[in-house]
């Protein structure tokens, strides 16, 4: 089972850019990574996924290294509302089964 | 608009008692999944569905059970309820894998068991 390993905690600024990394081993080259976003009393909602390098949307980036042990989740221009619980997946298909594997999560605190 | 459900929101029960937490979505999707929230342990999967009459164990199956008998629903059974077992139950769906691997999950509201 691919394991996990996000910082628990982290503080920003308005304004400012976040970057959450997770760390994971075992990941295979067609293994891909997800994260969510969760508040208080809500299920997690997705963000951003890729495979390899870098992916962009509207919301996030995500930058996955060539050798795929880690990946980073960067916000940019973060605000007080982005204040949540950021979770990493990674999804592993073994034969015709599905593993899938959240990190603990790291709680972004935004300041004003 | 299409939505996932989760009923009850919130359950309060005794050890021992059977009880089923409903999960419901309007997605049409293939796929469904439970997990279990607990501080300092993230989300982790208790079972999914790749489709009708399809159930998989994920990493922490003990003690839980499912059924698919439709594409809307799948609930979720703690056979004989312990202390253990109280936690944050969030449903999730997804549609099958696209072209390019994707697979984003919606989660439901969560359900919040507790057993006394």
């Amino acid at each position: 089972l691919a394991k996990t390993t996000q910082p628990i905690s982290m503080d920003s600024y308005e304004g400012q850019e976040v970057n959450i990394t997770c760390s994971h081993n075992n990941i295979a080259t067609n293994d891909y990574i997800t994260w969510y976003q969760q508040f208080p009393s809500q299920g997690p909602r997705f963000i951003i996924q890729g495979y390899k390098t870098k992916v962009t949307n509207e919301v996030a980036s995500l930058f996955i290294p060539a050798d795929r042990k880690s990946s980073t989740l960067s916000l940019p221009r973060v605000s007080l509302s982005d204040t949540a619980v950021y979770y990493c997946l990674v999804v592993t298909q073994v034969g015709s089964a599905r593993q899938l594997t959240f990190g603990s999560g790291t709680q972004l605190t935004v300041l004003p | 608009d299409a939505e996932i459900t989760q009923s009850p929101r919130h359950k309060i029960t005794e050890t021992g008692r059977q009880v089923t937490l409903a999960c419901h979505q309007t997605w049409n999707h293939n796929n469904m999944f439970w997990y279990r929230q607990d501080l300092g342990h993230g989300l982790r999967l208790i079972h999914y569905s790749y489709g009708v009459q399809d159930t998989n164990k994920g990493e922490v199956s003990d003690g839980y059970s499912v059924s698919r008998s439709n594409t809307e629903d799948l609930p979720l059974t703690l056979e004989s309820a312990a202390s253990s077992q109280t936690s944050v139950y969030f449903c999730a769906s997804s549609d099958s894998y696209g072209l390019d691997g994707t697979d984003t999950q919606y989660f439901g509201p969560g359900t919040r068991l507790t057993v006394l």
